[in-house]
């Protein structure tokens, strides 16, 4: 059974970092390209970034809103994937889902993991 | 910026059909957006339902078809059920970028 179980949400003060996480397990993590993809309270769904297989080249695209502040990784060693925010705005604030966007796995999603930036 | 356009809204009789359409701002939608469809119920992570196009997912009900229709991307549901209610949201690919759809909030009625 596939699964992505995102983590590392909570609340933090803006101007801050944090790091999101989503572990995978179900399928061949290190063959999979990768997505980010957010929702604020209330808004629809923005896609955030993705980052390809290595055997694919291993490219990482992201959405312009985020170019700059967001770095997206794995480890294909943990079947894991993360997401790196740096100075955090207040409208960052959203629920965060990782999920298999393209490639061979395309489809599966985690639940989500709530950022909360406020002072 | 590109800008990915649908129906704020639609309502269907159960049992009935409807189309849902996913427009660009920079032209005709092809199947060189990918278009992919997705269904997201209060509360609920959202769940893939149609990618690349026409392809669905093992868990896809039959019931949920994806086009390409008059230069836009096309999600008909056929013979719709109450559970059916919900938002959906269609994703083009931009050559380096993934753009969502504003959403249809699809009531059943």
């Amino acid at each position: 059974e596939v699964q992505l179980v995102e983590s590392g949400g909570g609340l933090v003060k803006p101007g801050g970092s944090l790091r999101l996480s989503c572990a995978a397990s179900g399928f061949t993590f290190s063959n999979a390209w990768m997505s980010w993809v957010r929702q604020a309270p209330g808004k629809g769904l923005e896609w955030v970034g993705r980052i390809k297989s290595k055997t694919d080249g291993g490219t990482i695209e992201y959405a312009a809103p985020v170019r700059g502040r967001f770095t997206i990784s794995r480890d294909d060693s943990k079947n894991t994937l993360y997401l790196q925010i740096n100075s955090l705005k207040i409208e960052d604030t959203a629920i965060y889902y990782c999920t298999t966007l393209g490639g061979s796995y395309t489809g599966y999603w985690g639940q989500g993991t709530l950022l909360t930036v406020s002072s | 910026q590109t800008v990915v356009t649908q129906e704020p809204s639609l309502t269907v009789s159960p049992g009935g059909t409807v189309t849902l359409t996913c427009g660009s701002s920079t032209g005709a939608v092809t199947s060189g957006y990918y278009p992919n469809w997705f269904q997201q119920k209060p509360g609920q992570a959202p769940r893939a339902l149609i990618y690349s196009t026409s392809n669905t997912h093992s868990w896809t009900p039959a019931r949920f078809s994806g086009s390409l229709l008059g230069g836009k991307a096309a999600l008909t549901l056929s013979g719709v059920q109450p559970e059916d209610e919900a938002d959906y949201y269609c994703l083009l690919y931009y050559g380096g970028a993934w753009v969502f759809g504003g959403g249809t909030k699809l009531t059943v009625l």
